[in-house]
């Protein structure tokens, strides 16, 4: 079972330059969600999106960017990276029963991202 | 929206069990409580969730107090594997219908030999 993969698992930019984040999952979810986590710190959410077509801003969308074009992938992207963006990056998704939305968020293993 | 209050740091003897507290006194009657864990350098892994009543599961088990502004998570025979930061989060609706998770610093438990 994939569940959420993401892609590259470290990588370090220069300043100014820019990436993109990749997240699939493969379970069919239509929520889907960006994190990052600073040292020793929680996670907080950068943008998430609740079907293919539809995204949102959450808490620290500042200095990104992302789309959803299809239910499986949810790329985030970086376009003048900074050092204050060197974190790693979490992306998550999740399904729904019926009307009740209570199904739990499944993590991949994050990227690695340093600023340099 | 609900926060949680967990406290820093846990130790506990292999095979003992680990009882993780969490506050969560603001809670509205419509939302869960959801335990995640980290393990060093992984992504948040989902342990369980509940609502009202006690959950059990293969991992762990959950106990929400009956006025629902504390639980605590249970893991019944802890090992070695089990070190990891341990998080109590509120799931806090949004507007559209989404979601988002609210992570604090959560709980450190170090399992000891």
């Amino acid at each position: 079972n994939a569940g959420v993969t993401q892609t590259p698992k470290f990588r370090i930019l220069k300043i100014g330059q820019s990436m993109t984040l990749q997240c699939t999952q493969d379970m069919n979810h239509n929520y889907m969600y960006w994190y990052r986590q600073d040292p020793g710190m929680g996670l907080k959410l950068i943008y998430y999106s609740v079907g293919a077509g539809i995204t949102d801003k959450g808490e620290v969308p500042n200095g990104y960017n992302v789309s959803r074009s299809t239910t499986e992938d949810f790329p985030l992207r970086l376009e003048l990276a900074a050092p204050s963006q060197t974190s790693v990056y979490f992306c998550a998704s999740r399904g729904r029963t019926g009307g009740v939305s209570n199904q739990p968020q499944h993590f991949g293993d994050g990227t690695r991202l340093s600023i340099l | 929206d609900a926060k949680t209050t967990q406290p820093p740091s846990m130790d506990c003897a292999e095979g003992r069990a680990a009882n993780l507290p969490c506050n969560h006194s603001t809670i509205s009657g419509n939302e869960y409580v959801y335990w995640y864990r980290q393990i060093h350098s992984q992504g948040p892994q989902y342990i369980i969730h509940g609502l009202k009543n006690n959950e059990t599961n293969e991992m762990a088990s959950l106990i929400i107090t009956e006025d629902r502004k504390s639980s605590t998570l249970i893991l019944p025979h802890a090992t070695l594997r089990d070190t990891a930061v341990y998080y109590c989060i509120v799931r806090v609706s949004h507007q559209g219908g989404s979601e988002k998770l609210v992570f604090g610093k959560g709980t450190k438990l170090t399992v000891n030999p």
